[in-house]
């Protein structure tokens, strides 16, 4: 298994919803991260999680709560969102730390009205 | 601050050419370097990758090329074919650290 799942695929939510978004993956891989992506732009790296400890925040605003559960789950929950949150959110994961390839899942797309 | 920068958004080639993406990056701290694959709709899929300690490495038809002292890397696809049609983002991480950096990304178009 050499995927990376997120869900929802799509979502759509008012600013004053509270959503999760979810990855999972089931390749033993220990670091894992979420990355934010608007139209013509490159990733943006938001948190890295490292044996399930965070390691990485990259001042994200603290709507934006991420969850590591596990090794192989991590979550992103949503809370008071603005529109300009709209994006492509992307889960991935690592196996070796510092060198190795990210495996991508196909993200998220969350639309905020 | 972009750390890894992609200067090109775009570049065409015909098919059976070679296609050269390039990358340059500011942080001389980043020592493993990555290139990535994206289509529509789907996450970024791995490429090739290069650490600082070679200046080459090839795989297939996709080759990268490190040059340290200019902080500058690239992509050669030979000979290019329309399935490469995609969107390309070099990466670059650090030495004990996990983040990875991207840049901007060139669109790829190649003509039949």
């Amino acid at each position: 298994d050499t995927e990376v799942t997120q869900t929802p695929k799509h979502l759509v939510m008012g600013m004053t919803n509270k959503k999760s978004l979810k990855c999972e993956q089931h390749m033993g891989h220990r670091a894992m991260y979420w990355y934010k992506q608007k139209a013509k732009k490159p990733p943006e790296l938001m948190f890295v999680y490292s044996y399930e400890k965070l390691s990485i925040n990259e001042s994200v605003p603290s709507r934006f709560s991420p969850e590591c559960p596990n090794s192989s789950l991590l979550n992103l929950h949503l809370h008071a969102l603005q529109p300009e949150d709209s994006a492509l959110y992307l889960c991935a994961s690592r196996f070796r730390e510092p060198t190795g390839e990210l495996f991508f899942g196909e993200g998220s797309r969350l639309t905020v009205l | 601050d972009q750390q890894v920068k992609q200067n090109s958004p775009s570049l065409s080639v015909q098919e059976g050419r070679i296609s050269i993406l390039n990358c340059d990056y500011t942080n001389s701290m980043f020592d493993y370097f990555l290139w990535y694959k994206k289509y529509p709709a789907e996450g970024p899929t791995f490429l090739i990758s290069i650490s600082s300690i070679k200046d080459k490495n090839e795989d297939g038809r996709f080759t990268v090329f490190l040059n340290k002292s200019a902080k500058h890397l690239s992509l050669h696809i030979v000979p290019s074919q329309p399935g490469d049609s995609a969107v390309y983002f070099c990466a670059a991480s650090g030495v004990d650290n996990n983040d990875m950096r991207f840049g901007a990304g060139t669109r790829l178009t190649v003509k039949p």
